[in-house]
């Protein structure tokens, strides 16, 4: 079962931006995958961000800001979720995901909004 | 409106059979790219897929539990029921069930219900 590499944590205050990342494993080329992003904030479930493949192939969740977005960094074999102009509301766990041949998350990452 | 919603015991002891009972509304199971995954989620951990059951009875379990699941489906009472055996204190959790969509090449998790915390212990 591959594992998706998260920081444990990740901070950033009101009005800037956060930048999470997601490492796969080297035998999985990030290139090549659909990368889903969840949020979950405490006592509820998680909640649909996005999935990102290309700048030319994604999708945002129904209702979600287009604050939030995604990217890859191929060179680090790297998922990103991007969060512009952070508000309070913001801090949150956040959850990569992927879909080889069964759905992996990542370990998550706790985002505190100082 | 889709909404699911997670019922069964709280406590089981180990060793026993847990079994778990997702039920739906708002779509149905008989939909073509459709599906009822289960996730879990230990106390203050992260999300571990269990697995996920199709419209058409096709299931993909998590490799490492794989021994242990079974996931049923009963399109007609808009149903999804989890067996897990052979629980153990390693396996409490919140367990989730959530609506799973494909559409070209794209699955979505989406929406959860709320989760039911399932403690083992003697």
């Amino acid at each position: 079962q591959p594992v998706l590499t998260q920081p444990p944590s990740s901070s950033a205050s009101p009005g800037e931006s956060a930048r999470l990342t997601c490492t796969l494993p080297s035998d999985i080329d990030v290139a090549t995958y659909n990368i889903y992003w969840y949020q979950q904030k405490p006592g509820s479930p998680p909640r649909y961000l996005l999935y990102y493949y290309s700048d030319s192939d994604k999708g945002q969740g129904s209702g979600v800001p287009s604050r939030f977005s995604g990217s890859k960094d191929a060179s680090a074999n790297t998922a990103l979720l991007l969060i512009s102009g952070l508000q309070s509301e913001d801090e949150a766990d956040y959850y990569c995901m992927i879909w080889p041949s069964h759905v992996v998350f990542g370990g998550g990452t706790k985002l505190t909004v100082l | 409106q889709i909404t699911l919603k997670e019922s069964g015991p709280t406590l089981v002891k180990p060793t026993q059979t847990l079994t778990l009972t997702c039920t739906f509304s708002g779509f149905s199971l008989s939909t073509i790219g459709v599906g009822v995954g289960w996730i879990r989620q230990p106390p203050g951990k992260a999300l571990e897929c269990l697995g996920i059951i199709y419209w058409d009875d096709d299931k993909r379990y998590s490799p490492s539990l794989k021994s242990r699941l079974t996931i049923t489906k009963d399109t007609s009472k808009n149903q999804v029921v989890l067996t897990m055996t052979n629980m153990d204190p390693v396996d409490t959790a919140t367990y989730y069930c959530a609506h799973y969509r494909m559409i070209q090449g794209v699955i979505r998790l989406d929406p959860w219900g709320q989760g039911t915390l399932v403690t083992v212990s003697s």
